[in-house]
């Protein structure tokens, strides 16, 4: 079965500091693909990043870097000198896919807050 | 600009009564796919389609149709809803495989609640 764990269902950060969100994975597929979406206050969903499963490489965006690790089926992302307009709930996801289709799992989310 | 379309974005009803809530996108894309989020639960897929005329059950399909007639349009019919049904919406959609984009864009929800 597949699965994804957001274990922090809450951070709190003051402004400047830097954050981890955690995303543990689970799925025997060999092919598989993550992401991270951001929803804002206002609702929406934002993509942020995808990562296919083979490839490892770390990615940084700004401010935004996350750290792809197979050995531990971990997908964290972290936030560098965070701001308020950070604060959002952020989600993990993961999809595999089987005879062209794909199934999409999605974590809880975890709702950060930066305070000023 | 391209974008998924979602109406109404709020909806208060009464249980039993049918309604229909409205996806759209003008990306061309193929696959299209609805979600609902309820706290503490995350995003769950209710239904989703490959293709027009293909759809297929999510995790938790119960009290709810779709249909897919034309490729931008992928509405989520809820025939008799109940106040389980409460809670927010998502559409989204997604090239085919074949672009190799994997990533799912998303409509701006629609907050249901049923009285």
């Amino acid at each position: 079965a597949q699965k994804v764990t957001q274990a922090q269902t809450e951070i709190s950060v003051v402004e400047k500091e830097d954050v981890t969100l955690d995303c543990v994975y689970e799925t025997r597929d060999t092919t598989y693909y993550l992401f991270w979406y951001k929803q804002p206050p206002s609702g929406e969903l934002v993509f942020l990043i995808r990562r296919n499963s083979f490839d490892e490489q770390n990615e940084i965006s700004g401010r935004y870097s996350w750290n792809f690790q197979k050995s531990t089926s971990s997908f964290n992302f972290t936030i560098t000198a965070s701001q308020v307009v950070d604060s959002a709930v952020y989600f993990c996801a993961l999809a595999v896919g089987t005879s062209g289709t794909y199934k999409y799992i999605f974590g809880t989310g975890t709702r950060l807050k930066v305070l000023a | 600009e391209a974008q998924v379309t979602q109406n109404p974005r709020y909806l208060i009803t009464v249980t039993g009564k049918k309604l229909t809530v409205t996806c759209s996108q003008n990306m061309n894309h193929e696959y299209m796919s609805w979600y609902r989020q309820d706290p503490g639960l995350g995003l769950r897929q209710i239904y989703y389609s490959m293709n027009v005329e293909v759809t297929d059950k999510g995790d938790v399909p119960e009290g709810y149709k779709v249909s897919r007639k034309e490729k931008r349009n992928f509405p989520l019919i809820l025939e008799s809803p109940s106040p389980n049904q409460t809670s927010l919406y998502f559409c989204a959609s997604r090239p085919g495989l074949a672009e190799r984009i994997y990533e799912q864009y998303f409509g701006p929800g629609t907050r249901l609640t049923v009285t």
